[in-house]
């Protein structure tokens, strides 16, 4: 069954320190997404990308957080300048299409920021 | 602003029994509510949506029941088994927005006892 991988599978970091989180979406899928989940908290939604930019964004995602698409299978999540509270799970998903379809997340990234 | 929750936190039920999740919502524009899986260490996956203009959709073992009146749902799974223990969240968006974000619930963790 097609999945979603995510890398690295956990990171530690510095406060300051820039980190980038590789999704690899499953292949024949068009819309791509991050969500992120804070230890004991919600799943909530960062960015949607489509056709090679950002179709909808939260609050959460300021100008620290930024996404890429730099090749056929590769997308990313960069923050620039990890804050404590970007410690988090973060959820890579995919979908096929937009509306009523089935977003397939990836096993997530845990980052640390210390 | 709008959210979605969960009554309960953690539910807990005997090997064999049926388990019932709540889930109360307060965007009344959304018409499109999916129910996620998230096993330790793992991301959401999909176990069964519902559309605004439904009551009620099954699946294998499981039954998902829209209350648009008070704004509920419920996912009810037959006959739980160990692997049925995880947290579940519902998950609501709006399709003429795109469908794209999903807004999760808090989670409810199962645990089964044998």
């Amino acid at each position: 069954e097609p999945e979603v991988t995510q890398t690295p599978s956990h990171q530690v970091t510095q406060m300051g320190q820039e980190v980038i989180l590789r999704c690899v979406p499953i292949s024949n899928h068009l819309y791509f997404y991050w969500y992120r989940q804070i230890l004991g908290q919600k799943v909530e939604f960062l960015v949607s990308f489509y056709n090679n930019e950002i179709s909808e964004k939260s609050e959460i995602f300021d100008d620290q957080f930024s996404v890429e698409r730099p090749d056929g299978s590769n997308f990313t999540l960069k923050i620039r300048s990890t804050k404590l509270e970007d410690s988090a799970m973060y959820f890579c998903a995919s979908s096929q299409y937009s509306g009523a379809n089935v977003l397939t997340f990836g096993a997530g990234s845990r980052l640390t920021v210390l | 602003g709008e959210s979605v929750g969960l009554h309960l936190p953690t539910l807990s039920v005997q090997e064999g029994d049926n388990s019932i999740i709540n889930c109360a919502y307060s965007n009344s524009a959304s018409d499109y509510f999916i129910w996620y899986k998230q096993e330790s260490g793992k991301g959401p996956q999909f176990i069964i949506d519902i559309r605004s203009n439904m009551d009620k959709r099954q699946g294998q073992r499981v039954t998902v029941l829209l209350n648009k009146t008070v704004k509920h749902l419920s996912l009810q799974i037959a006959a739980t088994q160990p692997g049925d223990s995880a947290v579940y969240f519902c998950a609501e968006t709006i399709l003429t927005g795109g469908g794209n974000k999903l807004t999760f619930g808090t989670g409810t963790q199962l645990k089964v006892e044998l």
